[in-house]
């Protein structure tokens, strides 16, 4: 079965780091891109960017560019986001999607990662 | 503010076709194929239209798309209770250099 597994909740003080990851299985995980995408709570659903795990080239949404770090293990066929110091703003369920080379659309989803950052 | 605009929300009764569009303009739609997805109550997204017109593999024929100039549209015939959701068009933007998504439409089966 195709998936994407992500980590487990978060919570998390203002200022703390924070990484969060995405696992896929059941697939060549090297031939698809990895996209994040926030959903805020109550919102639609923002892009974040995307990331090749064959070479880790990256491509960032302007809104997030500097403010996170995507980045891919292919032997682990995990991606990840990273938060070197996040805000309150930073509250949202992350999830990571799979896009095929050959489309625009994310064709699988993941279940989705909840960060909490609150003091 | 999104550069794709949706209609905040859509109702039907069982059994009706109902309508949701998408409006962008020749940054995005006008330009590229459009995406649909689905959002479930308390569910991550599953994709239900990609380039525009295609159904994936499982995703039933009563769910369709169009697109005309810088509007897309996704239809939905045979209105069950399970289709109560939220629905979003996505469409890459070149002006953004990202990929946008509309606001989502709350469809709601009376």
């Amino acid at each position: 079965e195709v998936q994407l597994v992500q980590s487990g909740a978060e919570v998390k003080k203002p200022g703390d780091s924070l990484t969060i990851s995405c696992k896929g299985s059941g697939y060549s995980f090297s031939n698809y891109w990895i996209n994040w995408v926030r959903q805020m709570p109550g919102k639609g659903l923002e892009w974040m960017g995307k990331i090749d795990p064959s070479d880790s080239e990256t491509t960032y949404s302007p809104s997030f560019q500097g403010h996170v770090t995507l980045s891919a293990d292919k032997s682990l066929s995990t991606a990840y986001v990273l938060w070197s110091s996040v805000k309150a703003s930073d509250t949202a369920i992350y999830y990571c999607a799979r896009t095929p080379r050959y489309l625009t659309a994310f064709d699988i989803w993941g279940p989705g990662t909840m960060v909490t950052v609150s003091s | 503010q999104s550069v794709l605009t949706q209609s905040p929300s859509a109702s039907g009764t069982p059994g009706q076709r109902v309508t949701i569009s998408c409006s962008g303009d020749y940054s995005n739609i006008g330009i590229g194929t459009v995406n649909w997805y689905q959002q479930l109550p308390g569910a991550a997204p599953k994709l239900l239209i990609y380039s525009t017109n295609q159904r994936p593999s499982g995703v039933p024929d009563r769910f369709s798309g169009s697109k005309s100039g810088t509007s897309a549209s996704l239809a939905i015939s045979g209105l069950q209770s399970d289709d109560e959701a939220d629905y979003y068009c996505a469409a890459w933007d070149d002006s953004l250099s990202a990929v946008a998504f509309g606001g989502g439409t709350k469809l709601t089966v009376l």
